[in-house]
């Protein structure tokens, strides 16, 4: 399989605990993206990687959120002292990144971390 | 802060009809994109419109981008049952940055 791999499928955790999800793009992808999704809602934008480098931030993303993406492959995103409106689907994305053409500036989407915190 | 609309939010209609679905955004942008998502999916890439005056199709789907009116669309063409999913327009500001999405439109295409 050569898509955007998440892990895990599925988190339940309980309000206050740490969750991290993993996000594996697709090999030559230089460009890493992490949106929020909820119920009904189009996604919303936390951040993104060119490479290892996080090149922005959301306001949405609270010091809460850390993201990292270490050696410009795969990246986690860590929630610490989770809450109840943290609940949602986390969906990573990653691209070619080369500007001017079509297909190169396409995200390909996971198929997403869903997180329901009790 | 760039606003994404999407008209209609909730569309019913009937199989072999034509409709089209509307992307509004506040910002001047010549990046946009249309994604599909399944009930409990993940969000498949349609179309990247990178210009004014873009047209791309794909089957019975077809989108527009006039960036002056800071408007695309997407045409579906005598619709079919698999063609029920929601339909999320995106608008990136430069090269590679954010996409920031509409609400989406929820298509049912009844027998």
């Amino acid at each position: 399989d050569t898509g955007v791999s998440q892990d895990p499928r599925h988190k339940i955790t309980k309000r206050g605990q740490n969750v991290t999800f993993r996000c594996d793009p697709i090999s030559e992808h230089n460009r890493l993206y992490w949106y929020r999704q909820t119920l009904g809602q189009g996604p919303e934008f936390l951040t993104y990687f060119q490479n290892e480098a996080q090149l922005e931030k959301s306001r949405l993303l609270s010091d809460r959120f850390s993201a990292e993406r270490p050696k410009g492959s795969f990246s986690t995103l860590e929630i610490q002292r989770t809450e109840q409106g943290d609940s949602a689907m986390y969906l990573c994305a990653s691209s070619l990144g080369f500007a001017g053409s079509g297909d190169n500036e396409k995200l390909f989407f996971g198929s997403g971390t869903q997180l329901s915190v009790l | 802060e760039l606003k994404v609309e999407q008209n209609p939010l909730f569309l019913s209609m009937q199989e072999g009809k034509n409709y089209t679905i509307y992307c509004n955004y506040s910002t001047t942008s010549d990046r946009l994109y249309w994604y599909r998502q399944d009930p409990g999916k993940s969000l498949e890439s349609l179309f990247v419109l990178l210009s004014n005056g873009a047209v791309k199709q794909e089957g019975r789907l077809m989108a527009s981008l006039d960036t002056k009116a800071r408007l695309s669309t997407l045409h579906i063409t005598a619709a079919v049952h698999d063609l029920s999913a929601t339909y999320f327009c995106a608008v990136g500001e430069t090269s590679g940055s954010r996409l920031t999405f509409g609400e989406g439109t929820q298509l049912t295409v009844n027998p």
